[in-house]
């Protein structure tokens, strides 16, 4: 089956530091992936996406490229600010997935990022 | 209009009470979701509605029961909850089933159950 596998966290920077999150994957097929945010007390936000090998999304200066080759999207910011401290989540979509046709979550990391 | 909007945001209810989420989307979308997560977990995914047909039900409890009345509507009725089901429940909708675009999420009812 699918599966998704992230970074432990938390991660603790501090204000315009480098950010990569490392998340990698299983899928039977040819997933989308995405990166999902989510701050505190609220609901899951998309972040960014990209739906082929070597795509990269992008988006508030955050990036992830897809690699077949090594089954990863990672996520990475190159300055990271106190407003990105949230909890993100990697995923994947595999539409060729016959009887499991939502979204595959990782566990999820949390971002701190101190001033 | 691109946002999932669920009421309400905050919900308490007691074990014999019965209550509904309910969940709005005006994007066209044709496969909604129901999500439960629970504090410092991804979200779990409870039901999936495709083109307003119950798709997939992931061995829910029955006292939780979905309801899609139209394209636009998903609800999700309570009864007889017990306290282990107190988390945050996300709704969210995607283009159809194949979510090449990803999802849009709702912002969550907190459900706590005394």
């Amino acid at each position: 089956g699918n599966s998704v596998t992230q970074m432990e966290g938390p991660v603790t920077l501090s204000e315009e530091a480098f950010l990569t999150i490392n998340c990698t994957y299983t899928a039977t097929g040819y997933p989308s992936l995405f990166w999902y945010v989510q701050y505190p007390g609220e609901g899951l936000q998309l972040l960014l996406k990209a739906t082929k090998a070597d795509d990269k999304g992008s988006n508030k200066g955050f990036e992830a490229t897809y690699r077949k080759e090594t089954t990863s999207f990672h996520l990475e910011k190159g300055s990271v600010q106190v407003s990105d401290s949230a909890v993100y989540f990697c995923a994947l979509s595999d539409p060729t997935d016959m009887g499991r046709r939502a979204l595959t979550f990782g566990s999820g990391t949390r971002l701190q990022v101190q001033p | 209009d691109t946002e999932v909007t669920q009421t309400p945001k905050h919900l308490v209810m007691g074990m014999t009470n019965k209550k509904s989420l309910k969940c709005e989307q005006h994007m066209g979308h044709r496969a909604m979701y129901w999500y439960k997560q629970k504090a410092k977990k991804p979200p779990e995914l409870m039901f999936v509605y495709s083109y307003e047909k119950l798709s997939i039900n992931e061995s829910v409890p029955s006292r939780f029961s979905p309801e899609c009345p139209n394209s636009s509507l998903l609800n999700l009725h309570l009864h007889a909850l017990q306290p282990e089901d107190s988390a945050l429940y996300l709704c969210a909708s995607s283009q159809d089933l194949t979510a090449n675009y990803g999802y849009t999420f709702g912002s969550g009812t907190r459900l706590t159950v005394v």
